[in-house]
C-alpha cells in the first residue's frame, strides 16, 4: 500500500528555523515526483514545488523559490521542506504528494500543519 | 505561469442534480495535462480526474471529465451527499504546476 507520512504539527516563532518530511513507502520512493502544496487557512492549494529523488532534480514555483528549500534522501525514501527564517505568513497546512506516471497527484500526505505567532 | 480560472465560485445544488464545474487556462495546457481534485473539509485532496478526461483508481463513474486547450470541464452527474465539497483543477504540463482557485459545491 502506498503511503505518505508527514511529519506532526509545528508551532514556532517569527525567525526560526524548520524543516518537516514526508515518508513514502509501499513504492519505490526514488522513481516518483514529490511535490509540496500549501494551503493557508480557508484558502486554495498552491504548488509549491517538486523533487525527483531518483537524481534529486528540483523545480521550484516562482513564487517559493527563496523561501524555502526542498530535499530528499532517497536512502530513508524520505522528502523535506525547510524554512530557514519563518514568518507569520508562513502559517498554513503544508501537503506532500505523489505525482502519478499518469498524471496528477495521485497520493497524498495527511498535512502538516505549521503555525508562526510571535 | 499559467493561470487556471474556476467558475463559479460555488454552486448550490440539491442532491441527485448533475454538478458543471468550469476550468479555464490562461493558454493553452499541453497535452492536456489537466487534473480535477475534491477536498472535503479537514481532508487532504483527492485525485478524480487525470489527463483532462481519465478517472482515477476508485473514482465512481458519477465524475467525468472533458475538455482540452484553455477549456475542461468537471461533471459529476447525480450529485450524491459525499460529493459537496470543494474542487480543484490544476495543470501539470508546464512548470509551475498551478491549481486553480477551487468551486465549492454545497448544498441547496
Amino acid at each position: 500500500e502506498v503511503q505518505l507520512v508527514q511529519s506532526g504539527g509545528e508551532v514556532k516563532k517569527p525567525g526560526e528555523s524548520l524543516k518537516i518530511s514526508c515518508k513514502g513507502s509501499g513504492y519505490r520512493f526514488f522513481s516518483y515526483w514529490i511535490g509540496w502544496v500549501r494551503q493557508m487557512p480557508g484558502k486554495g492549494l498552491e504548488w509549491m514545488g517538486v523533487i525527483f529523488p531518483g537524481d534529486s532534480d528540483i523545480r521550484y514555483n516562482p513564487s517559493f523559490q527563496g523561501q524555502v528549500t526542498i530535499s530528499a534522501d532517497r536512502s530513508i525514501s524520505t522528502a523535506y521542506l525547510q524554512w530557514s527564517s519563518l514568518k507569520a505568513s508562513d502559517t498554513a497546512m503544508y501537503y506532500c504528494a505523489r505525482r502519478s506516471e499518469l498524471g496528477g497527484f495521485d497520493y497524498w500526505g495527511q498535512g502538516s500543519l505549521v503555525t508562526v505567532s510571535s | 505561469e499559467i493561470v487556471l480560472t474556476q467558475s463559479p465560485g460555488t454552486l448550490s445544488l440539491p442532491p441527485g442534480e448533475r454538478a458543471t464545474l468550469s476550468c479555464r487556462a490562461s493558454q493553452s495546457v499541453s497535452s492536456s495535462y489537466l487534473a480535477w481534485y475534491q477536498q472535503r473539509p479537514g481532508q487532504a485532496p483527492r485525485l478524480l480526474i487525470y489527463g483532462a478526461s481519465s478517472r482515477a483508481t476508485g473514482i465512481p463513474d458519477r465524475f467525468s471529465g472533458s475538455g482540452s486547450g484553455t477549456d475542461f470541464t468537471l461533471t459529476i452527474n447525480r450529485l450524491e451527499p459525499e460529493d459537496f465539497a470543494v474542487y480543484y483543477c490544476q495543470q501539470y504540463g508546464s512548470s509551475p504546476w498551478t491549481f486553480g482557485q477551487g468551486t465549492k459545491v454545497e448544498i441547496k
